[in-house]
């Protein structure tokens, strides 16, 4: 099972708005609505920010958002701020009944 | 709200094994399916396997299948990882995850993790 692909890096200012992508195959994201997106700043366990596409479950700023067309998925932070700086990985479920990750992003506020 | 510890983790030698542990607080340990994350130093993560709330199903990456075994103890709240045939890309932080409801695809619940390493 290959990783899900998503860009290494973002970078965006303080306020803007920065979208992070994640592209998989009909296997896994195009074929089911059980995409999850984790923030993970450096020593620390992942956070859940998004599930099922677009939920956010209870404490998550709705600073963040999520999508999905097709075998894509996003990822939305608006009003980026300094605490948003982390990596970011998306998830899916698959057709083979597991689990696959992104390679990763690593978000820059500058 | 349900806490998750692993523990077990160390450095052992190429072929060796190990068992990770998960302790989970809480009496709803039992209505979840518990999952093992990896993540090598300094990369990204990657799922490794999963079990359902009886232990009747189980699931594994590609990268496992063969060695690593997952179970559970609903008894004593508690997650398992047998590692065998271990190797130097076994190497990493493995985290104990849940999605914290029942039916949930996602990772909503995460441990501190605990580091393996293989190496002679």
């Amino acid at each position: 099972q290959s990783a899900l692909t998503q860009p290494a890096s973002v970078s965006g200012s303080p306020g803007q708005s920065i979208t992070i992508s994640c592209t998989g195959t009909s296997s896994d994201v195009g074929d089911y609505n059980y995409v999850s997106w984790y923030q993970q700043h450096p020593g620390k366990a992942p956070k859940l920010m998004i599930y099922d596409v677009s939920k956010r479950p209870s404490g998550v700023s709705n600073r963040f958002s999520g999508s999905k067309s097709g075998n894509t998925a996003s990822l939305t932070i608006s009003g980026l701020q300094a605490e948003d700086e982390a990596d970011y990985y998306c998830s899916s479920y698959t057709s083979s009944s597991t689990y696959v990750f992104g390679t990763g992003t690593k978000v820059t506020v500058l | 709200e349900v806490q998750l510890v692993e523990s077990g983790g160390g450095l052992v030698q190429p072929g060796g094994s190990l068992r990770l542990s998960c302790a989970a607080s809480g009496s709803t340990f039992s209505s979840y399916w518990m999952h093992w994350v990896r993540q090598a130093p300094g990369k990204g993560l990657v799922w490794v396997s999963r079990i359902n709330t009886d232990g009747s199903t189980t699931n594994y990456a590609d990268s496992v299948k063969g060695r690593f075994t997952i179970s559970r103890d609903n008894a004593k709240n508690t997650l398992y990882l047998q590692m065998n045939s271990l190797r130097a890309e076994d190497t990493a932080v493995y985290y104990c995850a849940s999605p914290g409801v029942r039916d949930g695809y996602n990772f909503d619940l995460w441990g501190r993790g605990t580091l393996v390493t293989v190496s002679s």
